[in-house]
């Protein structure tokens, strides 16, 4: 069985802080996906992210940054000098090998206030 | 512009009625899926298609059905059987990569609620 958590419900800032989001994961899978998705207001659902598990080097693009952890089987996403364009809910979501299926997180709601 | 779209964005209907959600893809992707999204929580997968007049249950397929007649399209029908029909309906689509289905791009949503 496949499982993410992200313990943080609501995160709350202030522009320009540094914010990490967690994401703990489990599978049996030796090989399997990672990703992150932000949902803004609107609704729709935007991909960011995926790391395979055999490619255990971070990634940085712009003020996003993710540690992938297999040791700890935690993927987090940070965001540096947070902006009110962040405010949105994260999802982490994680795909076994074995199968197509996505398996998300209850997802971390973001406020970024000026 | 390649993309999902998906209609109508708002729905409402008088309970005990079916209704159809439509999703449609010019990605040329070849699996295709319906989630659902109650508030606060994650996504649930109802089905999902991999080719054309294929379609799997996926976690909570009960008082849902679909159909694949085309690549493009993956209409998400809801039954006077779903129980609580009230939320947020998302497509979404995938390609086939070497490594099996690459990420899912998603539509815009339907939010339907039932009166």
């Amino acid at each position: 069985a496949q499982k993410v958590t992200q313990a943080q419900t609501e995160i709350s800032v202030v522009e320009k802080e540094d914010v990490t989001l967690d994401c703990v994961y489990e599978t049996r899978d030796t090989t399997y996906y990672l990703f992150w998705y932000k949902q803004p207001p609107s609704g729709e659902l935007v991909f960011l992210i995926r790391r395979n598990s055999f490619d255990e080097q971070n990634e940085i693009s712009g003020r996003y940054s993710w540690n992938f952890q297999k040791s700890t089987s935690s993927f987090n996403f940070t965001i540096t000098a947070s902006q009110v364009v962040d405010s949105a809910v994260y999802f982490c979501a994680l795909r076994g090998s074995s199968n197509y299926k996505l398996t998300f997180g209850k997802g971390t709601l973001l406020t970024v206030n000026p | 512009d390649g993309g999902i779209t998906q209609s109508p964005k708002y729905l409402f209907r008088k309970e005990g009625q079916n209704v159809t959600l439509s999703c449609e893809q010019n990605l040329n992707h070849d699996a295709m899926y319906w989630y659902r999204q109650d508030p606060g929580q994650g996504l649930r997968l109802i089905y999902y298609s991999q080719i054309v007049n294929d379609f799997q249950k996926g976690d909570i397929a009960e008082g849902y059905s679909v159909s694949r007649e085309k690549k493009e399209s993956f209409p998400l029908t809801v039954t006077s059987a779903q129980k609580n029909p009230t939320a947020f309906y998302l497509c979404a689509s995938s390609s086939l990569g070497a490594v099996g289905y690459n990420e899912q791009f998603f539509g815009p949503g339907t939010r339907l609620t039932v009166l």
